[in-house]
């Protein structure tokens, strides 16, 4: 049974609307991420978290906003959407045995569409 | 500039060849990572190798570290078609835990 689960997995929003992206996990990991992949980029860290209550900005947190209310779930928030936002975002847990050597588990990924 | 780079954008070989795929960093790093991404699903980690490590095997895989040229490669043996992907290698600093993707190279295997 898949660990990290997104919802939704394909949405399209008008420019200047609000988006929530869901992720859920059941690892009991502490340490979650929130990433975008754009062609020619990888994947690109937005926010992260270390437990619940805890939000970190990324490389790229310009327009986003992270929620960490329980262990298991971590959302990212547009609050004004901009077609400059469609991409495909991935939310990740991880097990954070110390010194950098965090193995990540990623979900299936949301599609976002900003009209 | 990116913190990790693979070296080709892209690869194509056919089936039961061996084919690497090599990547670059420029950070310290305490660990590096190897990342699979097959069409239409999140990335899955394939090995992580150690800055004490020098390879690194699982099944048919195989990654090195050479930190005094700051690069790694993962070679894949007797490939599949099923080892189609985008291939990403991943490094992390000390106590962070956040990983830094490279652009990833596309590994297409022929029948």
């Amino acid at each position: 049974e898949a660990a990290v689960t997104q919802s939704p997995r394909n949405k399209v929003a008008v420019t200047g609307g609000k988006v929530t992206l869901s992720c859920n996990q059941t690892n009991n990991h502490n340490n979650m991420y929130w990433y975008r992949q754009d062609t020619g980029h990888g994947l690109r860290l937005i926010h992260y978290s270390y437990g619940a209550g805890s939000t970190e900005k990324g490389d790229i947190p310009d327009g986003y906003k992270a929620s960490r209310p329980s262990q298991e779930n971590f959302s990212l928030i547009l609050e004004l959407a901009t077609p400059s936002q469609t991409s495909v975002y991935f939310c990740a847990s991880g097990d954070a045995p110390g010194e950098g050597q965090d193995t990540q588990y990623f979900g299936p990924g949301t599609r976002l569409l900003v009209l | 500039s990116q913190l990790a780079e693979e070296n080709l954008w892209a690869l194509s070989v056919h089936e039961g060849e061996s084919v690497t795929v090599n990547c670059s960093y420029k950070t310290s790093i305490t660990a590096l990572q190897w990342y699979r991404q097959k069409s239409g699903e999140g990335p899955a980690q394939l090995i992580l190798i150690r800055s004490n490590e020098r390879e690194k095997r699982n099944g048919r895989l195989r990654a090195t570290l050479d930190t005094s040229s700051q690069s790694s490669s993962l070679s894949i043996t007797a490939t599949r078609c099923e080892d189609t992907a985008v291939y990403f290698c991943a490094v992390s600093g000390a106590n962070t835990g956040k990983l830094t993707f490279g652009h990833g190279t596309i590994l297409r295997v022929h029948p």
